[in-house]
């Protein structure tokens, strides 16, 4: 069965300093691999797919197979960057979400 | 603007109500997903149709249904409602031909009493 675990329900960092969110999954097949976030008072939106291997607002994420892991990271955190961020994971056309890291920019 | 709008941002119901939760999407998207959010468990996916009126269940169906008579709406349904319901319900779409990307309603909060 298909699964996807973020270790951290809180994250608070200071501005300007490196962010790593945690996503580790389980799946057999050739995982397609998400994140999403939510800042508040907005809908839940795609923040970068592991296939397009881009850079979103400063976040990117990259794929280890040989650890099942797609760990989001951002090298100086801003005080935007405060919101919930969900990893996801695809099956056909259906994804399976984390549990979901909050985290929290300081200034 | 491409949208997926939920009708009812907010609800509060009663234990034993039916309650209808509406979802439209305006992308002409094939595929169709319910979900609820609740803290410490992520989103779990309730229902989901690839097509009008085709339905299949997700990971937690039981005490909901779903209807899809037009490509564009998708209603999901809780037959008589108990407390342990109360959330916040997502809606989301995506085309066959896409990234995979999910198009996600604002939430509808549900409330039972």
């Amino acid at each position: 069965a298909q699964r996807v675990t973020q270790p951290e329900k809180l994250l608070s960092v200071f501005k300007g300093a490196p962010v790593e969110l945690k996503c580790n999954y389980s799946y057999s097949g050739s995982p397609e691999l998400f994140w999403y976030v939510q800042y508040s008072r907005q809908r839940l939106q795609l923040l970068l797919r592991h296939i397009s291997r881009e850079s979103i607002k400063g976040f990117t994420a990259d794929l280890n197979k040989g650890e099942t892991s797609f760990h989001l990271k951002k090298p100086f955190a801003q005080e935007e960057d405060s919101a919930m961020y969900y990893c996801a994971l695809s099956n056909d056309y259906k994804l399976s979400f984390g549990a979901g890291t909050t985290v929290t920019v300081r200034a | 603007d491409v949208k997926v709008t939920q009708s009812s941002r907010y609800l509060v119901k009663r234990t034993g109500e039916k309650v209808f939760l509406e979802c439209v999407q305006d992308m002409d998207h094939e595929n169709m997903f319910w979900y609820r959010q609740d803290p410490g468990l992520g989103l779990r996916l309730i229902y989901f149709s690839y097509d009008v009126k085709m339905k299949e269940k997700g990971d937690i169906p039981e005490g909901y249904s779903v209807s899809r008579e037009k490509k564009e709406r998708f209603s999901l349904i809780l037959e008589s409602a108990s407390t342990n319901q109360t959330s916040m319900y997502l809606c989301a779409s995506s085309t066959n031909g896409g990234t995979g990307e999910l198009f996600f309603g604002e939430g509808s909060r549900l409330t039972v009493l």
